[in-house]
């Protein structure tokens, strides 16, 4: 199994669609984190979960909607997106939120709103 | 205003030569500096960090070194090879509360040429 895992790999959506992606990681880390890559900008922290509760929100629009039952899962749940929504959403995973975190990335989902 | 800078998008360099890759930051308060590599179509994987009590960490073939005063650090890739080719990210972070959260620059891309 790798560290942490991210499904769909690829999402198409339109404006009206719900969607989820997920996330799983196998390190045995307390905290998860979601991150949104758009072209030509930096990774952007979206959220942050410490044992699975939310430490974090950076102004997200609310069409954005995280769930993490547990430690090991995590869920971006998605509705009515906008076409500039369409980024690369990394999910990542550390042991806690402590200092000298070293955070460990999922592959992505390459999300696409049409 | 971006904290973490990454200057340079791109970067070539001959196999067997070495990679400089740089890196600029504007907030005192960062005091742990990591270094990511990513690959297209997978997330970013953790290279190698430093902490401000230091000046240099090294690890095999790759160099960090921080230079406080200035606020910049560099990775050095000696020597580099073809499969260092990818794009790299420089992050930052600090103690205390919220030090979870890493600020990343835009990353520049290393080709190493055979």
């Amino acid at each position: 199994e790798t560290g942490v895992t991210q499904t769909p790999r690829h999402l198409v959506m339109g404006m009206t669609n719900k969607k989820s992606l997920k996330c799983e990681q196998h390190l045995g880390h307390n905290a998860m984190y979601w991150y949104k890559q758009s072209a030509k900008k930096p990774l952007e922290l979206m959220f942050v979960y410490s044992l699975e509760e939310r430490v974090e929100n950076n102004s997200v629009p609310s069409r954005f909607s995280p769930e993490c039952p547990n430690s090991s899962h995590l869920f971006l749940h998605l509705h009515t997106l906008q076409p500039e929504d369409s980024a690369l959403y990394l999910c990542a995973s550390s042991q806690d939120w402590g200092t000298t975190i070293i955070q460990y990335f999922g592959a992505g989902t390459r999300l696409s709103v049409l | 205003d971006q904290q973490v800078k990454q200057n340079s998008p791109s970067l070539s360099v001959q196999e067997g030569r070495i990679s400089i890759l740089n890196c600029d930051y504007t907030n005192s308060m960062f005091d742990y500096f990591l270094w990511y590599k990513k690959y297209p179509a997978e997330g970013p994987t953790f290279l190698i960090s430093i902490s401000s009590i230091k000046d240099k960490n090294e690890d095999g073939r790759f160099t960090v070194f921080l230079n406080k005063s200035a606020k910049h650090l560099s990775l050095h890739i000696v020597p580099s090879q073809p499969g260092d080719s990818a794009v790299y990210f420089c992050a930052a972070s600090g103690t205390g509360a919220g030090s979870y959260q890493l600020t990343f620059g835009k990353g520049t891309k290393l080709s190493v040429i055979p």
